[in-house]
Formats: structure tokens, C-alpha cells, sequence
């Protein structure tokens, strides 16, 4: 059974730091992995999706990394800035198509 | 394209109550998927459909949930008999057919259920 785990759960940091968040997944075979973010109260927003052949994705300050043999992908967002507090999950899919596993998400706040 | 719109956005039921929650996925999205999500943790599966078949349930869909897709556009989930560990956010997702980009899943901005 796949799990995602994403540690830390919260995290805080100074506006303007790099952010750093992890994903691990016990079953490395995966279609592909999609980052969200998520605002209080609020449904999920896409962020990135990684295809299992793909090594990474860009899209502005934010860049996903994908290592399926280690089961983990991190996601770097440069320059952080206070809209960015919110709870970012990663999720995994082993098929097309098919359900999306979760993992806890981490919570971040980046203060001004 | 509108994105994925769900129907009512908050719920308060009593313990013991049936309710009904819509969701409208975006258009020429076949695919659709229902999670549950509880307070700090990621949303949980409950279900697939692909037009009108029901392809995948999950074992956290007890007899009490049904989800229907009549027409292959909207769907609603039911719950008969809601008890207080039914309170969640009930997130609904659609998707296109296909590999690659349109394969990513869309959320509405989920019905948030409190049972008392």
C-alpha cells in the first residue's frame, strides 16, 4: 500500500528565505506526483505536476524535484513572501487516471 | 471554464440525518474522484467515476455513502445516517481522459459537513 509522509508538518520562516519542503512515498512506482497548495477553509490548488519520466518541473519561484528510485521530492520556493503561508501537499498516482494518495501536507508561514 | 463548483459549501446536519452534496466538474472533464479530508491531515479517496461508471471505491465508503454520475457530468454523494465522524471536508476533483498534463486533477472548493 502506498504511503506519503511530508515532514516537517509546519514550518516558519523569515519573508525573502528559500523554502524547502519534502515528500517521501514507500512504492516508487509511480505515474506521477503533483504538488498543492492549500489555503484555510479553502479547496486545493494545483502547483506542479511531475511525470514519472520527469526529473523536475519550473514554474516561477516554484521548482519540484522528483527522485522515484529514492521515493522522495522536494519542492524549492525562492524568495518566499508572506502569500505564501499556506499548507502545501504532495500527492502520488501509480496509474493514469487513477486515485491520488495523499500525504499530511506541511504548514507554512512565512512572516513578514 | 469555470473549474469544478460544489453545492453547498457548508452543511450542519444532526447526527442520525440523510444528506446530499453536488458537485459540477469542469466541462468535457470525464473523470471525476470524491475525498474526505479531516482537520490537519491530506484528503483520503472515496471515489472514482469515468462518465457514468463508478470505476473504484474505497473501503472508507461505508454502506451509509453513495456517489452517483447519472449523465456523466455532475455527481452527487450521499450519506444516510450521519453520525458525528462523518463531520469533513468533502472535496470533489475532475480530470481529463488522457496521460500526461491532462491527467492533473482540478478540486472545487469542497462542502465542509457538520454533524452534531
Amino acid at each position: 500500500k502506498q504511503e506519503v509522509t511530508q515532514i516537517p508538518a509546519a514550518l516558519s520562516v523569515p519573508e525573502g528565505e528559500n523554502l524547502v519542503l519534502n515528500c517521501s512515498f514507500t512504492d516508487s512506482a509511480i505515474y506521477n506526483l503533483q504538488w498543492f497548495r492549500q489555503d484555510p477553509g479553502k479547496g486545493l490548488t494545483s502547483l506542479l505536476l511531475i511525470q514519472s519520466s520527469q526529473r523536475e518541473q519550473t514554474s516561477g519561484r516554484l521548482n519540484a524535484s522528483l527522485d522515484k528510485s529514492s521515493g522522495r521530492s522536494t519542492l524549492y520556493i525562492a524568495a518566499s513572501q508572506p502569500g505564501d503561508s499556506a499548507t502545501y501537499l504532495c500527492a502520488v498516482k501509480i496509474a493514469a487516471g487513477n486515485k491520488l494518495t495523499f500525504g499530511g501536507g506541511t504548514r507554512v508561514l512565512v512572516k513578514p | 471554464d469555470t473549474g469544478v463548483s460544489q453545492n453547498p459549501r457548508h452543511k450542519i446536519t444532526k447526527r442520525g440525518q440523510n444528506v446530499t452534496f453536488r458537485c459540477d466538474p469542469i466541462s468535457e472533464h470525464n473523470r471525476l474522484y470524491w475525498y474526505r479530508q479531516t482537520l490537519g491531515q491530506g484528503p483520503e479517496f472515496l471515489t472514482y467515476f469515468q462518465n457514468e461508471a463508478q470505476l473504484e471505491k474505497s473501503r472508507l465508503l461505508s454502506d451509509r455513502f453513495s456517489a452517483e454520475r447519472p449523465k456523466g457530468s455532475f455527481s452527487t454523494l450521499e450519506i444516510q445516517r450521519t453520525e458525528q465522524g462523518d463531520s469533513a471536508m468533502y472535496l470533489c476533483a475532475s480530470s481529463r481522459r488522457g496521460g500526461g498534463e491532462a491527467d492533473t486533477q482540478y478540486f472545487g472548493p469542497g462542502t465542509r459537513l457538520t454533524v452534531l
